[in-house]
């Protein structure tokens, strides 16, 4: 069974401070993904890699950056984090699609609270 | 990728066949229909994917019309721990990006 773990369940935080959320996955996949979701907002997609030192923008990279220096683990940073951060974040790793389909599998998810 | 339409909720006996619908009707010949779920506070959950023909796991069915403008998720027989969102998503094959979950049915499994 593939495994995507995430470093911490829930998380408060305090305006300003610098936060990393750490996933890891234990299936040797490429891709990997980082999502928030919010009520009524549905999961949107932060930023992705598709390599090790590889990364792309998703849909709302504002206010964020990532790292991936090893293949099986995927940093997300808020650099200065701010109250509309609060937020789950999503965590999830897919081998590279090809030509093929791929699905996308999840970590349990941090629930991120700054203050 | 190709938008989807699905029920905003659906109810369903403990024990009895959950039938899920979702309506991709500008589907293309390459995307793949995907089902996830999502229980409550946790991360979703990859149920199953197709093409065209249908397909079956240990969790669930996955039936697409020939036309491919609908399919249907059976579970076949639902419990309790099956009380979830579940989400019909259209991807093009070699797509990297994202998955696009949209509003989902949520399905109460009710004793």
């Amino acid at each position: 069974d593939v495994k995507v773990t995430q470093s911490s369940r829930y998380l408060v935080k305090r305006t300003g401070e610098k936060v990393f959320l750490e996933c890891v996955q234990d299936m040797d996949h490429e891709n990997m993904f980082w999502y928030r979701q919010d009520p009524g907002l549905g999961l949107r997609l932060i930023y992705f890699s598709y390599d090790v030192k590889m990364k792309e923008k998703g849909d709302i990279p504002e206010g964020y950056s990532v790292s991936r220096e090893k293949k099986e683990r995927f940093s997300l940073i808020l650099e200065s984090a701010s109250t509309n951060q609060t937020s789950m974040y999503l965590c999830a790793s897919s081998l590279y699609p090809g030509q093929g389909a791929r699905e996308q599998y999840f970590g349990p998810g941090t629930r991120l609270t700054v203050t | 990728d190709a938008k989807t339409t699905q029920p905003t909720s659906m109810d369903c006996a403990e024990g009895r066949a959950a039938n899920l619908p979702c309506n991709h009707s500008t589907i293309s010949g390459n995307e793949y229909v995907y089902w996830y779920r999502q229980i409550h506070s946790q991360g979703p959950q990859y149920i199953i994917h197709g093409l065209k023909n249908n397909e079956t796991n240990e969790m669930a069915s996955l039936i697409i019309t020939e036309d491919r403008k609908s399919s249907t998720l059976i579970l076949p027989h639902a419990t309790l721990r099956d009380t979830a969102v579940y989400y019909c998503i259209v991807r093009a094959s070699g797509n990297t990006g994202k998955l696009i979950f949209g509003q989902g049915t949520t399905l109460q499994v009710k004793p």
